[in-house]
């Protein structure tokens, strides 16, 4: 079946340090392509998304690439803020299902 | 104007009963879903309904019943709680069913004792 499968938690960060977290998927279709973060206490919210091969998503600083063929979705952010930590979630809909399959969530714990 | 409202926001209760959590949304979607976030944080797909028909039931005990008044509206009724249902329960929505972006409630967070 459809499968996601990120870095294991938590990533221990310094302020304005370089973050990658990895995030690879199984999928029978042509999957879209997802990162949800959920901050402390609060339910998720879509960080950013990609729906199609090569397709670059980002927002607030975060960017992640559609890597067809290393079925790959990494997350990146040349400078994290203490503000950032969160349990970050990668996940993938197929086309035209819109059931998200997630992965496990990698925490991100960023101090000053 | 909150887009995805759940209540309530904590539940406490002992096992053996029965507990409704209810959600609504003002998106104007088609979809809505009802996701469990075990202890581990891992999310798991509960439901989906798409203009109040039942679409996806993911293996979840029959002592789950969801229930869809109307498509702005999907509530999660449990009965006979048992300890392993302790977990946040997430309420989601999206346009239709190949909307692609869900816009998820702030969860509940259930402990059964």
């Amino acid at each position: 079946g459809d499968s996601v499968t990120q870095m294991e938690g938590p990533v221990t960060l310094s302020e304005e340090a370089f973050l990658t977290i990895n995030c690879t998927y199984t999928a029978t279709g042509y999957p879209s392509l997802f990162w949800y973060v959920q901050y402390p206490g609060e339910g998720l919210q879509l960080l950013l998304k990609a729906t199609k091969a090569d397709d670059k998503g980002s927002n607030k600083g975060f960017e992640a690439t559609y890597r067809k063929e290393t079925t790959s979705f990494h997350l990146e952010k040349g400078s994290v803020q203490v503000s950032d930590s969160a349990v970050y979630f990668c996940a993938l809909t197929l086309s035209g299902y819109s059931t998200l399959t997630f992965g496990k969530g990698t925490m991100l714990l960023v101090s000053p | 104007d909150t887009a995805v409202s759940q209540t309530p926001k904590y539940l406490v209760t002992q096992m053996g009963n029965d507990k409704s959590i209810k959600c609504e949304q003002n998106l104007g979607h088609d979809t809505m879903y009802w996701y469990k976030q075990d202890s581990k944080k891992f999310l798991k797909i509960m439901f989906s309904y798409n203009n109040k028909e039942l679409i996806i039931n993911e293996t979840v005990p029959n002592r789950f019943s969801p229930k869809s008044p109307d498509k702005a509206h999907l509530n999660l009724h449990i009965n006979s709680l048992e300890l392993g249902d302790s977990a946040v329960y997430f309420c989601a929505s999206s346009q239709n069913l190949a909307g692609e972006t869900q816009y998820f409630g702030p969860g509940t967070r259930l402990l059964v004792l």
